[in-house]
């Protein structure tokens, strides 16, 4: 199947910073992009979805100005999480889809875990 | 997207079929079932989806009801490795949504 990569895996950052996490459809080219952040021993939750060369659109509850989405090209989406704080910490995923149909699959990550300390 | 209700936990022994079900009684005739399995600590991995007709691949099988009401995820010879929670999920929009899923313990 498509292959979709996040990078970092995990990352371990200060409290008040900012970290960047990227996602990159690398064989094929990815309109719509997917972020979804995952509690432990919880479900995926959808946080926004990311359209090249448009702005994101943002799930209830998911405050923009902290969580800013670039989708820039077809095969690059990053989130950044702006002043994070512990409550932030938690596992990042992406996904993105071939395309807009229902029949279209979506492909995940491998996941960002962050920790804020 | 319309609703789906699988079983919290199963368990099932190495080399032993796994037969997951789930439930999605309010699907409408454009909506595919997709199935993903979420190994601890990764990213959900795609299994198989189906629209109206029975689907194999190399990982698992997919048998929809004649009704579309439910459906089956089978592996075949599960092994160690196929422990992982199983999601469900109905797609009538482009955007996937996840419920709980199904946590499958496949023990020696």
């Amino acid at each position: 199947g498509a292959v979709v990569s996040q990078h970092p895996s995990w990352v371990i950052c200060k409290s008040g910073t900012s970290v960047k996490i990227e996602c990159r459809s690398l064989d094929f080219q990815a309109t719509t992009m997917f972020w979804y952040r995952q509690f432990p021993k919880q479900s995926l939750m959808l946080m926004a979805t990311s359209n090249e060369g448009s702005k994101a659109t943002y799930e209830q509850g998911v405050e923009k100005d902290k969580f800013l989405i670039n989708h820039a090209s077809l095969t690059l989406s990053t989130l950044t999480v702006t002043s994070a704080h512990p409550e932030d910490s938690s596992f990042y995923i992406c996904s993105a889809s071939l395309g807009h149909l229902t029949g279209n699959t979506i492909y995940f990550g491998e996941g960002s875990w962050l920790t804020v300390v | 997207d319309a609703k789906t209700t699988q079983p919290t936990s199963m368990d099932c022994a190495e080399g032993r079929a796994a037969n997951l079900p789930c439930n999605h009684s309010t699907i409408s005739g454009n909506e595919y079932v997709y199935w993903y399995r979420q190994i601890h600590s990764q990213g959900p991995q795609y299994i198989i989806h189906g629209l109206k007709n029975n689907e194999t691949n190399e990982m698992a099988s997919l048998i929809i009801t004649e009704d579309r009401k439910s459906s089956t995820l089978i592996l075949p010879h599960a092994t160690l490795r196929d422990t992982a929670v199983y999601y469900c999920i109905v797609r009538g929009s482009y955007i996937p949504t996840f419920g709980r899923g199904t946590s499958l313990i496949v023990h020696p």
